[in-house]
């Protein structure tokens, strides 16, 4: 079973509008962490945002937060006022145990975001 | 702060030739460095873990005498593609976790782009 789902493959988003990129997990693990990252074309993997599972809080950093839902495994990325530098894949990853460990991220298969001008 | 390099950029050689390429943390020392590799419109695929002074761990699948890797130092790691061939071309990508602090993510390098003829 995949680990992390990105269901949607492609989106189109009108620039200034806000836009919410999907990602499902699956872990029998209680303490994980959570991570959208974005590349450009260029291929370079920017960080955007992280939930620890044991967060109360959704994360969120600048136009980015991070709608975590935990009894339906999700972490879903909110971008608001979409800008056209936002056009770029997704991908949403998990690491699985304590945050000190050496534990390797799984990557969902993306989601390529297109905004119009 | 948290920025890793990866050298070269690009790499075009012949069926038969070894590459290496350079992974580096330019500020931060990190015991452990990833390696994924990512095909077109597809996502990374972690090809290996490397602690510093240790010997790599493999995924599953990837050839760990095709795949060498070395990490000398808590700032540099390398991937050397033995006997390359037009499979193996692909982007490959590094990632380093800190070594101190509770660091939630990993940082990557900007990619290499091998393509063999």
């Amino acid at each position: 079973a995949q680990k992390i789902t990105q269901t949607q493959p492609g989106m189109f988003v009108q620039e200034k509008e806000a836009v919410t990129l999907d990602c499902t997990y699956d872990t029998s693990d209680q303490s994980y962490g959570l991570f959208w990252y974005k590349q450009p074309s260029s291929g370079e993997m920017i960080f955007l945002i992280y939930q620890g599972s044991y967060d109360e809080q959704n994360a969120t950093e600048g136009r980015y937060s991070l709608n975590f839902q935990k009894a339906r495994k999700s972490a879903n990325l909110v971008i608001s006022a979409s800008q056209l530098g936002d056009s770029a894949m997704y991908f949403c990853a998990m690491r699985e145990g304590q945050s000190n460990a050496g534990n390797m991220l799984t990557f969902g298969g993306g989601t390529r975001l297109m905004v119009k001008p | 702060g948290a920025v890793v390099s990866q050298h070269p950029s690009w790499v075009i050689c012949k069926s038969g030739t070894s590459v290496k390429i350079e992974c580096r943390s330019l500020d931060f020392q990190a015991t452990t460095m990833f390696w994924y590799r990512q095909f077109p419109k597809q996502s990374l695929m972690l090809m290996a873990t490397s602690n510093e002074g240790s010997k790599a761990t493999y995924e599953q699948g990837v050839e760990k005498d095709k795949f060498l890797i070395n990490h000398a130092s808590l700032t540099l790691s390398t991937l050397t593609v033995t006997s390359a061939h037009p499979e193996d071309s692909s982007f490959y990508i590094c990632s380093a976790r800190p070594f101190f602090g509770v660091e939630k993510t990993q940082y990557f390098g900007p990619g290499t782009r091998l393509l063999v003829l």
